[in-house]
């Protein structure tokens, strides 16, 4: 059974700064990889999608890379804002195109002005 | 395009009502999909439409939730009778699914409480 897990849980962060958010899966099987973004008593923004021939996408400061083989994906964010301040989500779709997200539990980010 | 569009926005029901939540996929998408997030379980997929048609639907929890999707800009998940463990943020979204674009889109969501 597919498992995502993102870590670290909550992160705060000066403004300004670089960072990475991590996401890793359990069966490296997948269709593609998506990264959302969730603000508070709000919906999901897609913000990047990684299909699984792919290893890497990017728009504007965010930059999103996969490495199917070990499981992982990487979001970073380049010169992070307050505006950024938000929960970041990745999911994977399980191979076989059964449409099928399988959400993580989510970084908690906090870019301090 | 408006994106999805969920109503109502929140909803408040004392145990035992039927509740009816309800979703406007984006024009052109062959994919609706209802996921369930709690604070215990995070996002859950429920049950997800192709063309109208329901392919799976292995996430609904009981047999106490239904979801309908009678033509290609509508769809509603129900649940009844109501229980105080259904209060959760319940999102549609659609997806157009054409050749390596399998996006998601989400609807704002419906915050549901129950009594």
């Amino acid at each position: 059974k597919q498992e995502v897990t993102q870590i670290p849980a909550a992160l705060s962060v000066p403004e300004g700064e670089n960072l990475v958010l991590n996401c890793s899966f359990t069966d490296s099987a997948i269709y593609n990889l998506q990264w959302f973004r969730q603000d508070p008593g709000k919906g999901l923004t897609s913000l990047l999608l990684i299909q699984s021939s792919q290893r890497e996408q990017t728009s504007g400061r965010l930059n999103a890379s996969l490495d199917k083989s070990s499981g992982r994906s990487t979001l970073y964010i380049a010169a992070s804002q307050p505006g950024d301040s938000a929960t970041y989500l990745c999911a994977v779709e399980d191979g076989g195109a059964t449409n099928k997200l399988i959400f993580g539990t989510g970084t908690l980010l906090a870019v301090q002005p | 395009d408006a994106g999805v569009i969920q109503s109502p926005r929140h909803e408040v029901t004392e145990m035992g009502q039927e509740v009816t939540l309800r979703c406007k996929p984006i024009s052109g998408h062959d994919y609706l999909f209802w996921y369930r997030q709690t604070m215990m379980r995070g996002l859950e997929l429920l049950i997800y439409f192709n063309n109208n048609v329901p392919i799976d639907d292995s996430g609904m929890p009981e047999d106490r939730f239904s979801a309908k999707m009678p033509n290609a800009s509508f769809s509603t998940l129900k649940i009844q009778p109501s229980e105080p463990r259904d209060s959760a943020v319940y999102f549609c979204a659609s997806s157009p699914w054409t050749s390596g674009n399998n996006e998601q889109f989400f609807g704002p969501g419906t915050r549901l409480t129950v009594l």
